[in-house]
């Protein structure tokens, strides 16, 4: 079964500075990798994907995440935080890619942001 | 276009009660699954309907969980009786049968078992 794995529960950042939260994912095919972010009292909603057509790949709100296979991780990073950005953020892998859209969620990151 | 709806939002039940939560997907969308999320976890699939048909239920405790979606349409997720552990957010989401690989999360329902 593939699985993913977030370093850090918590991770604080002031405004303004770099938010790197990490992701690292275990798969024996190649993945289907995800961001979702958990907004206080909301449902989780898609940040950005991962298909296979580029390593680079972009979100909303300015996140974005790099697929890096030697390493085997999908890190996602913000140049400049924002308050609205204080959230949870979950990585996830998809267990059969598109048309079985069958998620396998990681443990997720709490994101603090310190005016 | 509406999202996904859940409800109750909150319950507070004792433990060996029972307790049912409801979900109605965005119009259209054939894959709904229900998943439960414990406090400082990440979601965990319980089941996952294809239309009306069970795709995948291997992490569902079927002895005091159940699940249904009559028409292919809303689900309710049935726990009984409850245990202390069941306490947690039940989160139900939809997605596209053949789509984007994007789930579709409603708020949750919060279930707390005392």
């Amino acid at each position: 079964a593939q699985s993913v794995t977030q370093l850090g529960s918590h991770v604080s950042v002031s405004e303004g500075a770099l938010v790197l939260l990490r992701c690292n994912y275990s798969s024996s095919v190649p993945p289907y990798l995800f961001w979702y972010v958990q907004y206080p009292n909301q449902g989780l909603q898609l940040l950005l994907k991962y298909t296979s057509a580029a390593t680079l790949v972009k979100g909303i709100n300015g996140f974005e995440a790099e697929f890096k296979k030697s390493e085997t991780s999908f890190h996602l990073t913000k140049p400049s935080a924002h308050m609205s950005d204080a959230a949870e953020y979950f990585c996830a892998v998809s267990d059969s890619g598109f048309g079985n859209e069958k998620l396998t969620f990681g443990t997720g990151t709490r994101l603090t942001i310190i005016p | 276009e509406a999202g996904v709806a859940q409800s109750p939002r909150y319950k507070i039940i004792e433990k060996r009660q029972s307790v049912a939560f409801w979900c109605n997907p965005i119009s259209g969308h054939a894959t709904l699954y229900w998943y439960q999320q414990i406090l400082g976890q990440g979601p965990k699939l319980l089941i996952q309907f294809q239309n009306n048909g069970v795709v995948d239920d291997s992490q569902l405790p079927k002895d005091r969980f159940s699940a249904e979606r009559l028409k292919g349409v809303d689900s309710t997720l049935k726990i009984q009786p409850a245990k202390l552990e069941d306490s947690a957010v039940y989160l139900c989401a939809s997605s596209l049968e053949w789509g984007t690989g994007e789930l579709f999360f409603g708020e949750g329902s919060r279930l707390t078992v005392l």
